[in-house]
């Protein structure tokens, strides 16, 4: 069984501050990608990031980054110098290969308020 | 390259009524899968389905809920009856062949809401 685990429900920061989400998840599959996506006020869900299992290194795009640590089970998500465009919830999701396709859990989500 | 349409955006029921929900996949996906999202919380599978095929349905609730998606035309998930708990989000995505893709392309979603 797989589990997204976002303990964060809800932060707050003010503008420019740098702030981190947590996810940590479980499975037993030894091949499976990670995911984060961004669902801002308007509802739709954005793609941020995908990785895979067997890559480990850190991710940077712009003022997000991504640490990805296999012996903790944890991917987290961190933004720096945020933004109040960056106010939305944010969901990380497990995906591994299961029945023939990719099952795809998700966490509850962590809602980033991002105060100016 | 469109992406993944749904329509409509925004639904409102009364109770009894039956909701159809419309998904258009991406060009070149063939499988589609549909989500749940309960308000304050995260989405939920319902279903995975390829064309006119349903893969996995462990997340449908056993009652009043159907899945299809014909070889011709938009995927529709239908709700029968609908009652007050039914009110969520439901997003679409979709993924091409094969079916070891790893990443599926979400819709902006129907927000449902029953009277």
């Amino acid at each position: 069984a797989q589990k997204v685990t976002q303990a964060q429900t809800e932060i707050s920061v003010v503008e420019k501050e740098d702030v981190t989400l947590d996810c940590v998840y479980e499975t037993r599959d030894t091949t499976y990608y990670l995911f984060w996506y961004k669902q801002p006020p308007s509802g739709e869900l954005v793609f941020l990031i995908r990785r895979n299992s067997f890559d480990e290194q850190n991710e940077i795009s712009g003022r997000y980054s991504w640490n990805f640590q296999k012996s903790t089970s944890s991917f987290n998500f961190t933004i720096t110098a945020s933004q109040v465009v960056d106010s939305a919830v944010y969901f990380c999701a497990l995906s591994a290969y299961s029945g023939g396709y990719q099952k795809v859990t998700f966490g509850i989500g962590t809602k980033l308020q991002v105060i100016p | 390259n469109a992406g993944v349409m749904q329509n409509p955006r925004h639904l409102v029921r009364r109770r009894g009524q039956e909701a159809r929900l419309r998904c258009s996949p991406m060009k070149g996906h063939s499988h589609v899968y549909w989500y749940r999202q309960l308000p304050e919380e995260g989405l939920k599978f319902m279903v995975y389905l390829q064309k006119e095929n349903i893969i996995d349905e462990s997340g449908m609730p056993k009652e009043r809920f159907s899945a299809e998606f014909p070889k011709e035309g938009p995927s529709i998930l239908r709700i029968q009856q609908v009652v007050r708990g039914d009110s969520a989000a439901y997003f679409c995505a979709s993924s091409p062949p094969p079916a070891g893709e790893k990443t599926q392309y979400f819709g902006p979603g129907t927000r449902l809401l029953v009277l």
